[in-house]
């Protein structure tokens, strides 16, 4: 999406292994949303930043779960010991200039756990 | 706690026909924010419309239109002469007007348009 690059945009690992996502906005936003799309499923919301803190992590499902934002800018999501249930398109967020509270997505990650 | 239902899970209609798609929400909140996004099959979530919760009138933008009723939870979405491009998935969603102002998403609903 405009101005939210994620990386990689494919990742396959085996269960039980730790991956990364990464989430880059462009700069000058420091609201940042990271959601969680299955297969056929509508978004989840997993965590919110303002600026590097998370003041709203309610989404993330398990301790497995992690993420943190530095410079304001790049985000990382951290998903320890994977199952095959976290398998799913990673996607993430910044809001617009279109008004209150409307977010602009990336073009996710998507996440297969085998 | 806020919820959006998206009863209708796939629609198929043939060129040229009017579809609505059904959205009913729920909120403790007494402003709030509405928004229709639609996921085309390349993936990416484009963006068509807020609403308000003070603002009730009906919007249209070219041959989408929206119906928000307050007294039904409900904001609706048609699409008038529908075409093959507009083939995708459609999600409506909730957002709380303070706070971290997430967005509280339905299950989606896939419409599909046949030549």
């Amino acid at each position: 999406g405009a101005g939210v690059s994620q990386s990689p945009s494919n990742k396959v690992t085996e269960k039980g292994k730790d991956v990364e996502l990464r989430c880059d906005p462009i700069s000058g936003h420091t609201a940042l949303y990271w959601y969680r799309q299955r297969l056929g499923q509508g978004l989840e919301f997993l965590i919110y930043f303002q600026g590097n803190s998370a003041p709203d992590k309610s989404g993330l499902p398990s301790d497995r779960f992690s993420a943190e934002r530095t410079g304001e800018s790049v985000s990382t999501l951290t998903i320890q010991r994977t199952q095959q249930e976290d398998s799913a398109v990673y996607l993430c967020a910044r809001k617009t200039e279109h008004g209150a509270n409307v977010l602009t997505f990336g073009a996710g990650s998507r996440l297969t756990v085998l | 706690a806020q919820k959006v239902t998206q009863a209708q899970t796939e629609i198929s209609v043939v060129e040229k026909e009017d579809v609505t798609l059904d959205c009913v929400y729920e909120t403790r909140d007494t402003t709030y924010y509405l928004f229709w996004y639609k996921q085309p099959p390349s993936g990416e979530l484009v963006f068509l419309i807020r609403r308000n919760s003070f603002d009730e009138q009906n919007e249209i933008s070219g041959r989408y239109s929206w119906n928000f009723q307050k007294s039904t939870s409900s904001f609706n979405f048609t699409i008038t002469a529908s075409q093959v491009v507009d083939s995708a998935v459609y999600f409506c969603a909730l957002s709380e007007s303070a706070g971290s102002e997430k967005l509280v998403f339905g299950k989606g609903t896939k419409l599909t348009v046949n030549p």
